[in-house]
């Protein structure tokens, strides 16, 4: 298995412009969590969705994020407008939730620069 | 809330020598996770830690988990330059997802 990907690998991008990532699971999983990374507050969990149904979005910093899960295989997290203060690692994680193990496991994460 | 703190927050220390990384956590749990992350790159999973009393040894990294005292370890021995990183642990309040706590960079020097 590939392992979760993600999309772009960087992106930079103007203040007020909506930006999409896009995440990729391992096949077969069924939760999927999106965090984000800064200096300042570590990672924060924003979102997970488990049979592709959001469970808990409690860790979305405001209405100009949203995330989805269509299918099994795929899921966006889009920020619309961008600002300067969401500049962050954005990292999509997968886990099957089996005997009560729920290790996840990371993709590479999408690096966001909004100036 | 669940609460997942590390310490120490940095860490640097000579090779060869020991150390122990203490994770503490505010509510109750037995499912806890430890992962490693090198500079500018992913997370990588390092123990899965199930129950109480669970230990997990890999190389020269023991991780252990106390879940009535709501504690685990990450004891290093003998370090060496290539575990430099940060580590993080991160709980399961069994709600299906992970809480991850502060980090802790280890840097290891000659």
């Amino acid at each position: 298995d590939a392992g979760v990907i993600q999309s772009p690998r960087h992106e930079v991008t103007e203040m007020g412009q909506e930006v999409t990532l896009r995440c990729k699971p391992i096949s077969g999983h069924n939760s999927l969590f999106w965090y984000r990374q800064t200096m300042m507050r570590g990672l924060e969990l924003l979102i997970y969705f488990n049979n592709n149904v959001p469970i808990d979005d409690s860790g979305m910093p405001e209405d100009r994020f949203s995330a989805k899960m269509p299918n099994a295989s795929f899921s966006t997290l889009k920020i619309q407008p961008s600002e300067p203060r969401d500049s962050a690692v954005y990292f999509c994680a997968s886990s099957l939730s089996s005997l009560g193990n729920t290790e996840a496991f990371f993709g590479q994460g999408t690096r966001l620069t909004v100036v | 809330e669940l609460k997942v703190e590390q310490n120490p927050l940095f860490l640097s220390m000579q090779e060869g020598k020991n150390y122990t990384i203490y994770c503490n956590y505010s509510t109750t749990s037995d499912r806890l996770y430890w992962y490693r992350q090198d500079p500018g790159k992913s997370l990588e999973s390092l123990f899965v830690l199930l129950s109480n009393g669970a230990v997990k040894q890999e190389g020269r990294l023991m991780a252990s988990l106390d879940t009535k005292a709501r504690l685990s370890t990450l004891h290093i021995t003998a370090a060496v330059h290539d575990l430099s990183a940060t580590y993080f642990c991160a709980v399961d309040p069994n709600t299906d997802k992970l809480i991850f706590g502060t980090g802790t960079r280890l840097q290891v020097f000659p």
